[in-house]
């Protein structure tokens, strides 16, 4: 298994500019999140899945759109980047096994700079 | 709006201490505390805790969660330089939505030769 994946691992961009931060787990995991790690704040949830087709929003999901067509991909959209979106981003999942959620499984990260 | 803060925010010691990281938290429907620790890449998971009272262990690191008080503590005795990380702590809450957990601000810990 490869875990969880997440491409690119670096990405500049500049203001305005739109890009997709790629997410894919093989774990059939049905939950899935998105994280930005800033220094100081910890990690903050941006959008989070839990199936196929059912998305919401976390604590920031300003500037930033998801959708989740399959339950092994969970990309995540910036519509129109600013310098306040650079950060670190985190690809998460779990799963349920009744009454509580498992450990969450982390992707190693999209380091991201919006110049 | 959960809440969850951990202190201290940074703390130095030398190898040999003990340390002891807190971790408060307010939430609506609390189902779990989580302790991960990041080092410089992703988080790995530490502990789970579900239960008052009840010590989990792990090598050198230990914890305990307190649901009356509504905060944890994550021990680690012995510390080693392979210690040095930033601990976070996570609060699974909530309704239906398993997805969200909600992180503290982290504890950055360096430890010395």
């Amino acid at each position: 298994n490869a875990g969880v994946t997440q491409t690119p691992k670096f990405q500049v961009l500049k203001t305005g500019q739109s890009m997709t931060l790629q997410c894919a787990q093989d774990m059939n995991h049905e939950y899935m999140s998105w994280y930005r790690q800033d220094p100081g704040m910890g990690l903050r949830l941006i959008h989070y899945s839990v199936g196929a087709g059912i998305t919401d929003q976390g604590e920031v999901p300003n500037g930033y759109n998801v959708s989740r067509s399959t339950t092994e991909d969970f990309p995540l959209r910036l519509l129109s980047a600013a310098p306040s979106q650079t950060s670190v981003y985190f690809c998460a999942s779990s799963y349920s096994s009744g009454t509580y959620q498992e450990t969450q499984y982390f992707g190693p990260g999209t380091r991201l700079l919006v110049l | 709006e959960d809440k969850v803060v951990q202190s201290p925010l940074s703390l130095v010691v030398h190898e040999g201490d003990t340390v002891t990281l807190n971790c408060s938290y307010e939430v609506t429907n609390f189902r779990s505390l989580l302790w991960y620790k990041q080092e410089k890449k992703a988080p790995t998971f530490l502990f789970m805790l579900t239960s008052s009272g009840i010590e989990k262990k792990s090598g050198r690191l230990s914890s305990i969660l307190d649901k009356k008080e509504l905060f944890s503590i994550l021990n680690i005795t012995a510390t080693q330089t392979g210690d040095s990380a930033v601990y976070l702590c996570a609060v699974h809450a909530g309704g239906t939505s398993y997805g969200k957990l909600t992180f503290g601000q982290g504890t950055i810990l360096t430890v010395h030769p």
